[in-house]
């Protein structure tokens, strides 16, 4: 099974102020058809998870331009250029290359 | 506008059945991948379950001869059919059209 890891596992940032998270998997995520399936989703509290960015670094309808996504094969980072409160909450990424599909720990995000 | 709206959750005895339902609107399910993803309490995400559009499946070991999943292409409605159930199946389930949309979720309690 492909091992998904996330760092750091909690963050408290100041609003306006960057943020980012590191997700790692244990097998590379790049598909040989040329695409690497790895999502980035926030859960914000009492909520599903919201998809922001697929395949590394396309972010999803309506999503924001604060939010970035890069990487390539094992190693993955998504970015907040300038956190809003409306940012808070936790983050998983997942991959799907290849069953069964794992979500990392998850992020927690919340202001200072 | 696409939605997946669920049903069918609950409390039920351990070795009881249930039915999760999902409807979908503003697209066809049956061309499209579909997942169950679970969440036990406070705790992160699980796939349990999986459809492609050519109708095969995927499942993980945890559900693995106890659950299934299939849609009604009529209705165009996702289900996923819960047997022998486990106080470890307890949980909030989503249904997803892979990965983009979800729906809200669905708690399910198996307790005596």
């Amino acid at each position: 099974d492909i091992v998904m890891t996330q760092t750091p596992l909690s963050l408290s940032v100041t609003p306006g102020q960057p943020a980012s998270i590191s997700c790692k998997s244990s097998q590379s995520l790049l598909h040989t058809g040329g695409k690497t399936y790895l999502y980035w989703y926030l859960q914000k509290p009492g909520q599903s998870p919201q998809l922001l960015i697929y395949e590394v670094s396309n972010r999803f309808s309506g999503v924001p331009d604060r939010f970035s996504g890069s990487g390539s094969g094992t190693d993955f980072t998504l970015k907040i250029s300038r956190v809003e409160a409306d940012d808070v909450g936790v983050y998983y990424c997942l991959q799907s290359i290849q069953p069964p599909f794992t979500f990392g720990p998850g992020t927690t995000v919340d202001l200072k | 506008e696409v939605q997946l709206v669920a049903s069918g959750g609950g409390l039920v005895q351990p070795g009881g059945s249930l039915r999760l339902s999902c409807a979908a609107s503003g697209f066809t399910v049956s061309n499209n991948s579909m997942a169950w993803v679970r969440q036990a309490p406070g705790k992160g995400l699980e796939c349990v379950s999986v459809i492609y559009s050519g109708d095969s499946t995927y499942y993980a070991d945890s559900v693995k001869g106890r659950f299934t999943i299939s849609r009604d292409n009529s209705k165009n409605t996702l289900y996923l059919q819960m047997n022998s159930l486990r106080a470890e199946d307890t949980a909030v389930y989503y249904c997803a059209r892979t990965w983009g949309h979800w729906g809200q979720g669905n708690l399910v309690t198996v307790s005596a």
